[in-house]
């Protein structure tokens, strides 16, 4: 079973900044790679999949990268509405399992 | 607009049941892969079960295998998720999510809550 390994647990970032969240596979993924962002008492939304494809309506200041066992969400220039957990999600498709990382929060500094 | 709308939450005891649904509109129900998700208090994402389209296939995790069971009726765009032998540890938010493909969620429901407790 893969395990999902966000870093940090928080991010502190003042508005403008550039945030980088990592997302470590205890081995190595495949390219079903995805990033959430979630706000209180809301349902996540999808950000990004396959690693570094940006969903409809995704700002482009969102940008994903990374492949094999480590990966990158990185937030360009943060906005006020960019505060918010974000969590990492893989797909293994042999058990097929769908794995999520413990969350990075990312508050303003 | 696509929506997933979830019911069915409430405060049980342990070793009861409920029954979720979740009503799909704004897209293809019938063609969506789709699962479900929960989220204990304060806590992380955690997916417990999955359903294919036609509903053939079905996968769960092993904290609920044996427990829980996922259904869906795509004449009535709606998903369901029965579970049984409540643990007060399956305290949590379920979401209902659904795609096009089997390895991220774009569609997400807002939620119902399941509290298990005496």
């Amino acid at each position: 079973e893969i395990v999902m390994t966000q870093s940090p647990a928080t991010l502190s970032v003042s508005p403008g900044e550039r945030a980088t969240l990592s997302c470590r596979a205890s081995q190595s993924a495949s390219s079903y790679l995805a990033w959430y962002q979630q706000k209180p008492g809301q349902a996540p939304r999808l950000l990004i999949y396959g690693a570094s494809t940006r969903a409809t309506g995704v700002p482009a200041r969102f940008s994903g990268s990374g492949s094999g066992t480590e990966f990158t969400l990185t937030i360009s220039s943060l906005q006020s509405e960019d505060f918010a957990i974000y969590y990492c999600q893989q797909y293994d498709n042999w058990p097929p399992t769908w794995t999520f990382g413990q969350g990075t929060k990312v508050e303003i500094k | 607009e696509v929506q997933l709308v979830e019911s069915g939450g409430g405060l049980v005891q342990p070793g009861g049941s409920l029954r979720l649904s979740c009503v799909a509109s704004g897209f293809t129900f019938s063609n969506s892969e789709m699962s479900w998700v929960r989220q204990a208090p304060g806590k992380g994402l955690d997916w417990i079960s999955y359903i294919s389209s036609s509903g053939n296939t079905i996968y769960y995790a092993d904290s609920v295998k044996g427990r829980f069971a996922i259904f869906r009726d795509n004449a009535r765009n709606s998903l369901y998720l029965q579970l049984n032998t409540l643990r007060a540890e399956d305290t949590a938010v379920y979401f209902c999510a659904g795609s096009n493909t089997r390895s991220e969620f774009p569609y997400w429901g807002q939620g119902t809550v399941v509290t298990v407790s005496s």
